[in-house]
């Protein structure tokens, strides 16, 4: 499969630790957040999202959180696994406008 | 399990050749997006359409791309004349948006393209 980046941050943690991923988002008008997972040699796959009015959701192993203050968004995955490796990419949405970042690539060590 | 279906997988052709890619969106989706994806550049949004009508492309070079739904059922994005920098893998993904509200997108396989 293709690699989406060769210069993307790498975050390498341990099976079984928790994982957090960062995203810095650039437009205070954004509204809404989503993380896509994309899997070597596939599509972004949909993970979890967030509006703006609120400030954490939690799915399945995985939490959202946004700091509207600092434009931030993280992304926790509980007790990591090895099919969590994969590059994460966060995308913010505001009117017509959808921007993703450059993503994080998660390496689970065994 | 309905997903968004992208055809060719692969294609590999030479500079100057038309290249078309087709995308079927999940059924009842009436937003559909095109992506490009390289390795410097990551997920670059080219163009997407709500209700078979083109909302947004001002990331797609208009000299020789062009994106177009014939029907609710197909999207297609032309590349002519192809360039090596138009090689990429491209992706389609569709939603459920309506006016005003955000897009949650699924993406399909996408089309890895390779322009010689």
């Amino acid at each position: 499969g293709e690699s989406v980046g060769l210069h993307l941050p790498t975050l390498s943690v341990q099976e079984g630790d928790n994982s957090i991923i960062n995203c810095a988002y650039s437009n205070s008008a954004s509204d809404y957040f989503i993380w896509y997972k994309q899997e070597s040699g596939k599509g972004p796959q949909f993970i979890i999202d967030i509006r703006s009015n609120m400030d954490k959701r939690q799915g399945q192993r995985v939490t959202v959180l946004l700091n509207k203050t600092v434009k931030h968004l993280s992304l926790q995955i509980a007790a990591t696994q090895p099919g969590d490796s994969a590059v994460y990419f966060c995308a913010e949405t505001y009117g017509q406008n959808f921007v993703f970042g450059p993503g994080t690539r998660l390496s689970v060590l065994p | 399990d309905a997903r968004v279906t992208q055809t060719p997988r692969h294609k590999v052709t030479e500079m100057g050749q038309e290249v078309t890619m087709r995308c079927q969106p999940i059924l009842g989706h009436n937003t559909v997006f095109w992506y490009r994806q390289t390795m410097m550049q990551g997920l670059e949004l080219l163009a997407y359409f709500r209700n078979r009508a083109p909302l947004d492309d001002s990331g797609m070079p208009k000299d020789r791309f062009s994106a177009e739904m014939p029907d609710a059922t197909l999207a297609t994005l032309k590349i002519q004349p192809s360039e090596p920098r138009d090689s990429a893998v491209y992706f389609c993904a569709s939603g459920l948006g309506a006016s005003g509200s955000p897009d949650t997108q699924y993406f399909g396989p996408g089309t890895r393209l390779t322009v010689l």
